[in-house]
């Protein structure tokens, strides 16, 4: 199955929090998950990504959970500030280069 | 040199009009993509080229057409569009056409259709 579901829809953090995304896939074909953020009217940005045989990748305040057995990856944004309020989606790609996207999830972080 | 350009970064044109986005990088990529964004969805596909050749076109109507003149240069003519064509269009582009390589994008240009 060619999907990726994403969750929340929508996210309020206070300042300082963490805010966390999850997605879950189920084409095991995938060996690519990279995030993006995107700011209104601006295009998305990469902003982390990992593969299926790590478990976890930090850059920053910014970490990807990864679990294959489950099929569910997850981004954690520590130290949540304002500038983070954007709209994140999570993203596979499959090995014929098919970048499937999950709906979007707007962060807001409330100073 | 990470960038992806587009232009131009607004556009507002007539249903009859004939216009064109225009796409560059300089990051030495093969692959490179037009997407089409409605607000609070995400990129939709439209056309894929790999070395400089169409390799994927998703069911995109004729009125437009995708052009690449060289491996940096993406172009995307547009002609007779429709108002629900209003959008943004992002450019993108990617090491490879392959699995396991990240898509750089572009700013996006801001189509209005009246």
């Amino acid at each position: 199955q060619q999907q990726v579901k994403q969750s929340p829809q929508s996210l309020i953090v206070q300042k300082g929090g963490i805010s966390i995304i999850n997605c879950a896939y189920e084409n095991t074909a995938f060996d690519y998950f990279p995030w993006y953020q995107q700011f209104p009217g601006k295009g998305p940005a990469l902003l982390i990504a990992i593969r299926p045989d790590v478990s976890e990748k930090k850059e920053g305040r910014f970490t990807i959970s990864f679990n294959k057995s489950a099929k569910q990856f997850s981004l954690h944004i520590m130290d949540s500030q304002p500038g983070d309020s954007a709209t994140y989606f999570c993203a596979a790609i499959s090995l014929d280069y098919q970048l499937i996207w999950g709906a979007g999830t707007k962060l807001i972080i409330k100073p | 040199d990470t960038e992806v350009t587009q232009t131009p970064k607004h556009l507002v044109m007539g249903m009859t009009n004939k216009k064109s986005l225009k796409c560059e990088q300089h990051m030495g990529h093969r692959a490179m993509y037009w997407y089409k964004q409605k607000a609070k969805k995400p990129p939709e596909l439209m056309f894929v080229y790999s070395y400089e050749k169409l390799s994927i076109n998703e069911s995109v109507p004729s009125r437009f057409s995708p052009e690449c003149p060289n491996s940096s240069l993406l172009n995307l003519h547009l002609h007779a569009l429709q108002p629900e064509d209003s959008a943004l269009y992002l450019c993108a582009s990617s090491q490879g056409a392959r699995g396991g390589t990240e898509a750089f994008f572009g700013q996006g240009t801001r189509l209005t259709v009246v």
